[in-house]
């Protein structure tokens, strides 16, 4: 079955800073979508930032990127010039076909210092 | 356009009570799909329903149970509760189905407690 690990329950980072919050997966499929969700305070989850596995090109949404590193199974998230409003739990998600639902990992919770 | 409602947004129950969740898509998405989070299970898929029928449902036993209705709206119904089901559900809602290459819009989530 897949799963999503993610390492770092929490994570601090100070404002205006850059953090890398890491995620890895484990599939046997070849084609899938990766996902970051945002979960702040207020509970209302957003996507972030999407990947399809078959584009070997990183996404980028403004300050968020991806390292997707597809052999190595990982797919980490990059914020740049943290703000106060980016403190939220992180969740790393997967979708494959064979499943057809999304798998989230247990989340990273990220303070932003002032 | 509107988010994604929920309602409750709390409720209270006590052990086997049977309770009702309520979730009303973004307009013309007639994808609708529930999780259930927990701090120790994170967030899990109990079903996706859409245009009326279940595409797929999770590991969770068949006291759980949804249906969707002709204008998309959802519900999952929980029956016997114990109390490990206090969790915060959340369903969310996609154009079609849920997941693959559709963004799936979230709303704000029921916070069940079980007493």
């Amino acid at each position: 079955a897949q799963t999503v690990t993610q390492s770092q329950p929490e994570m601090s980072v100070q404002e205006a800073e850059t953090v890398t919050l890491s995620c890895t997966y484990d599939t046997s499929e070849s084609d899938y979508y990766l996902f970051w969700y945002k979960q702040p305070p207020s509970r209302q989850m957003i996507l972030v930032i999407r990947q399809e596995a078959y584009k070997q090109q990183n996404a980028t949404e403004n300050r968020f990127s991806v390292n997707f590193q597809k052999a190595a199974k990982s797919f980490s998230l990059k914020i740049s010039d943290s703000q106060l409003g980016d403190a939220a739990m992180y969740f790393c998600a997967y979708w494959g076909s064979r499943d057809d639902k999304i798998i989230f990992g247990k989340g990273t919770r990220l303070h932003i210092l002032p | 356009k509107a988010g994604v409602t929920q309602t409750p947004r709390y409720l209270i129950k006590t052990r086997g009570q049977q309770v009702t969740l309520s979730c009303s898509p973004i307009s013309g998405h007639r994808s609708v799909s529930w999780y259930q989070q927990t701090p120790g299970q994170g967030l899990q898929f109990l079903f996706e329903y859409f245009s009326e029928t279940q595409r797929n449902k999770g590991n969770f036993p068949g006291r759980f149970s949804g249906r969707q209705f002709s204008n998309s709206r959802s519900e999952m119904n929980v029956s016997t509760l114990e109390l490990g089901d206090s969790a915060l559900y959340l369903c969310a809602s996609s154009e079609t189905n849920g997941g693959y290459n559709n963004e799936q819009f979230f709303g704000p989530g029921t916070r069940l407690t079980v007493l």
